[in-house]
């Protein structure tokens, strides 16, 4: 089974400090997808980054940065000089091929608060 | 803005109702997704759909069912419903038949049964 965990249930930062989210991954699929959403307080999903499994460079984005790293299965975010806007819950998400079909699961999320 | 809308935003209604939950996907997007989100089991994966046929399953009740229609709009309907269906409902669409690709969401029924 497919299954994403993010350790990190809740993260608060101070304003410009630098913040890592955590996602560790479990597939046996050797073609897979990973992705990244945020959950702005508003509440809509915004997709940040699609990953293939084929792809371990890392990718910077101005402050967003991920790191993916196939041997230990993570697929980690690290805001950079973070600011009062990024607080929102980020998840990590995963797709593959499941039973037969291909199926998008999601972490848990990791509410971030950033304090002026 | 994702390009996916939903309706209504928010829905209040009774246990042992039935609803109907909206979804027009991005242009060009033949794909639709639902997931429910609780607080409880966070993100789950309904079901899919692709030009108007069921794709995919996911842990979705049998009081709960879908449809794509021709103009590749979708809706959920939720019937005999239950406190416990409280949740904030997204539809996502993608533009082929594979969760491979990145899925856009909409913002979300918020759905509340009393």
């Amino acid at each position: 089974a497919q299954k994403v965990t993010q350790a990190q249930t809740e993260i608060s930062v101070v304003e410009k400090e630098d913040v890592t989210l955590d996602c560790v991954y479990e597939t046996r699929d050797t073609t897979y997808y990973l992705f990244w959403y945020k959950q702005p307080p508003s509440g809509e999903l915004v997709f940040l980054i699609r990953r293939n499994s084929f792809d371990e460079q890392n990718e910077i984005s101005g402050r967003y940065s991920w790191n993916f790293q196939k041997s230990t299965s993570s697929f980690n975010f690290t805001i950079t000089a973070s600011q009062v806007v990024d607080s929102a819950v980020y998840f990590c998400a995963l797709s593959g091929r499941q039973g037969g079909s291909e199926k998008l699961v999601f972490g848990k999320g990791t509410k971030l608060t950033v304090n002026p | 803005d994702s390009g996916v809308t939903q309706t209504p935003k928010h829905l209040i209604t009774a246990t042992g109702q039935r609803v109907t939950l909206r979804c027009s996907p991005r242009s060009g997007d033949l794909s639709v997704y639902w997931y429910q989100q609780s607080l409880d089991q966070g993100l789950q994966f309904l079901i899919q759909y692709y030009n108007g046929e069921e794709r995919a399953k996911g842990n979705i009740l049998e009081r709960f069912s879908a449809q794509q229609f021709p103009d590749l709009h979708s809706e959920l309907n939720l019937s005999s419903l239950e406190l416990g269906d409280s949740a904030l409902y997204f539809c996502a669409s993608s533009a082929q038949d594979s969760a491979l690709e990145t899925q856009y969401f909409g913002p979300g029924t918020r759905l509340l049964v009393l």
